[in-house]
């Protein structure tokens, strides 16, 4: 079964230190892969495609076909950061659906 | 953002009645999502509809019904409320062109007495 983990429901971190909030997924084949982020009081929105190769917001994701590993990473967290995080793979059979991932809170502090 | 809307945004009701959630795009997308939200469950997919008058199932459809008769509306109707269905509701919806991203609406809060 396709599966995505998320393992930490909480994540705390301080203004300026590095943030990285983990997503596996047990797949078969070559998913795409998501971040969306969820803002208080906003919207789910996409914050990056893995097959994009970019950085939005000072976060990038490498996947990582061997440990099958899609982690976001910001080498210097703010405040604004704080959000909730949802890794998102598409589902091999129709690309159409997501699997979704828990999520992460991401609270930085100052 | 503005493209992709739901009503009402917060809705409260009692076990038994009938509840229809509404969600309009106006983008034209092809594909529309309705998920469910709830503490430890994350987003779970109710229904989906690859066009005007398809429709099919999600992880969790039971006691939920969708209609698409047009490509901009997908409403969600829950046909006897039960407390289970209390959740946050997001409507999304995902252009061809790129099938994988999806654009959320704002979200109905549902409470079920």
């Amino acid at each position: 079964a396709q599966r995505v983990t998320q393992p930490e429901k909480l994540l705390s971190v301080f203004k300026g230190a590095p943030v990285e909030l983990k997503c596996n997924y047990s797949y078969s084949g070559s998913p795409e892969l998501f971040w969306y982020v969820q803002y208080s009081r906003q919207r789910l929105q996409l914050l990056l495609r893995h097959i994009s190769r970019e950085s939005i917001k000072g976060f990038t994701a490498d996947l990582n076909k061997g440990e099958t590993s899609f982690h976001l990473k910001k080498p210097f967290a703010q405040e604004e950061d704080s959000a909730m995080y949802y890794c998102a793979p598409s589902n091999a059979g129709n690309n159409r659906k997501l699997i979704w991932g828990l999520g992460t809170s991401l609270a930085v502090n100052p | 953002d503005a493209g992709i809307t739901q009503s009402p945004r917060y809705k409260i009701t009692e076990t038994g009645r009938q509840v229809t959630l509404m969600c309009h795009q106006t983008w034209s997308h092809s594909y529309m999502f309705w998920y469910r939200q709830d503490l430890g469950h994350g987003l779970r997919l109710i229904y989906y509809s690859a066009a005007a008058d398809i429709t099919d199932k999600g992880e969790v459809p039971d006691g939920y019904v969708v209609s698409r008769s047009k490509t901009e509306n997908f409403p969600l109707t829950l046909e006897s409320a039960t407390r289970s269905q209390t959740s946050v509701y997001f409507c999304a919806s995902s252009p061809t062109s790129k099938p994988d991203t999806q654009y959320f609406g704002p979200g109905t809060r549902l409470t079920v007495l």
